[in-house]
């Protein structure tokens, strides 16, 4: 079992709903990401969060907006979402410490389908 | 910008087979170097990483990896596959900093191990 937390596991959601996607970590992780991933596809960068602080955003579409409201949580507000955006979400955490980047730990993902 | 290359997009083998994985990199600076393995319906395990020091890293499940920095590469090895490491492989790679940043994956290798 993976120590990063996702829930829900699956959603759909109509292209008008609001919806939110919600990660938790307890490792004591100052680091958290959400990526996307499509079928047989590799994992892409959305967001990352340093101390509860965004520091990237791939240039990702405002529809997406993501909030983390302590060092344990991380979620993702979803609204008028488009059918491409169907896909899995992958929330990762990940230490801050020394100087080399920490490897991340990944959830089991939420799986979108947007119809 | 780093990007990563891998060039067996899927690769069968017969248990007790060697395996090697090919990785490529490009990053005009230093870099951290993960692989990571994706069992069918499970979230992405870190196999290994390779910070600095010996080139030579050893990971979980009997897998290595060799850092050829000349090369820019970072290629997966297991001296014998078992069934049970058919999954799907994607070599990572980060910028070296002292923060969290992105991490790009290669676009995967699906390895079937055939009994």
């Amino acid at each position: 079992d993976t120590e990063v937390t996702q829930t829900p596991k699956h959603l759909v959601m109509g292209m008008t709903n609001k919806k939110s996607l919600k990660c938790e970590q307890h490792m004591g992780h100052r680091a958290m990401y959400w990526y996307k991933q499509k079928a047989k596809k590799p994992p892409e960068l959305m967001f990352v969060y340093s101390y509860e602080k965004l520091s990237i955003n791939e240039s990702v579409p405002s529809r997406f907006s993501p909030e983390c409201p302590n060092s344990s949580l991380l979620n993702l507000h979803l609204h008028a979402l488009q059918p491409e955006d169907s896909a899995l979400y992958l929330c990762a955490s990940s230490a801050l410490v020394g100087v080399s980047n920490q490897p991340q730990h990944f959830g089991d993902g939420t799986r979108l389908s947007i119809l | 910008a780093q990007s990563v290359s891998q060039h067996n997009h899927h690769v069968i083998l017969s248990e007790a087979a060697s395996l090697e994985l090919g990785c490529n990199y490009s990053y005009g600076g230093t870099v951290n170097l993960f692989w990571y393995v994706q069992y069918p319906g499970q979230h992405l395990q870190l196999l290994l990483k390779y910070f600095s020091g010996d080139p030579l890293v050893k990971g979980i499940k009997g897998f290595e990896a060799e850092f050829i920095k000349s090369k820019f590469s970072f290629n997966l090895r297991k001296p014998s596959v078992q069934w049970s490491d058919t999954a799907e492989y994607f070599c990572a790679v980060t910028p070296f900093t002292g923060t969290a940043s992105k991490l790009t994956f290669g676009t995967g290798t699906r390895l079937q191990v055939t009994l």
